[in-house]
């Protein structure tokens, strides 16, 4: 099946610990990026990748890294996580064509930091 | 900067009738303008895309049209039914930049009652 895999579903940390929300497509889609999800703030974009080794900051990059070493794989990784990142994150992936089809979401990842 | 608006934060309606939601852009037009539905607590999903050059696409009961003299999109749902409640999403590419910065609107909550 197609699809988007994040991981975990769920995590509850403390600040300061470094985590990763990892994340992996099956569709050999170019374009990947993650989102974060706030009551009242909407989708915003923290990183997107165009290829492998090719990423760009989003609208909200800080506090946030991203690496692109495989093609199907685009981890999100948080140094040292602080409570205003808790949220609801999302990744999702595309072909490079995007205009035929939007992006593919995974299922997200709720964080909070305490 | 580029900014999404979709006017109503909700929407409700009967069963049966059309649902028409709005997206406008300040701005730049972009390439082409997506939309989404999401479910709460799960990731979004895309529905349909339309291009600078076309006025109409049509999905089913899904048909969304594009004036960039108004800057703005329709989105129609015909015949809704209550499965059909949920928020849906517009989302554009910012024209010049990476293909992969795709911005969102902050949603319009659809409740179709039976």
């Amino acid at each position: 099946e197609a699809q988007v895999t994040q991981n975990p579903r769920y995590l509850i940390t403390v600040t300061g610990k470094k985590l990763t929300v990892t994340c992996s497509q099956n569709m050999n889609h170019e374009y990947m990026s993650w989102y974060r999800q706030d009551p009242g703030l909407g989708l915003r974009q923290i990183y997107y990748s165009m290829n492998v080794e090719v990423t760009d900051k989003g609208d909200v990059p800080e506090g946030y890294k991203v690496s692109r070493k495989e093609k199907r794989n685009f981890p999100l990784i948080l140094e040292s996580p602080s409570p205003n990142q808790t949220s609801l994150y999302f990744c999702a992936s595309s072909l490079s064509e995007f205009y035929t089809e939007g992006y593919t979401f995974g299922s997200g990842t709720r964080l909070t930091v305490v | 900067s580029q900014k999404i608006e979709q006017n109503s934060e909700a929407l409700n309606i009967q069963e049966g009738k059309t649902a028409t939601l709005t997206c406008n852009y300040t701005n730049y037009s972009p390439a082409y303008l997506q939309w989404y539905r999401q479910d709460p607590g799960r990731g979004p999903v895309f529905l349909l895309l339309i291009r600078e050059n076309e006025k109409e696409k049509r999905k089913e009961r899904l048909k969304v049209t594009f004036d960039t003299t108004l800057k703005q999109s329709l989105f129609h749902i015909t015949a809704s039914q209550p499965a059909d409640s949920a928020t849906y999403l517009c989302a554009l590419w910012l024209y010049g930049g990476s293909q992969g910065n795709l911005i969102f609107g902050k949603g319009t909550k659809l409740s179709v009652k039976p």
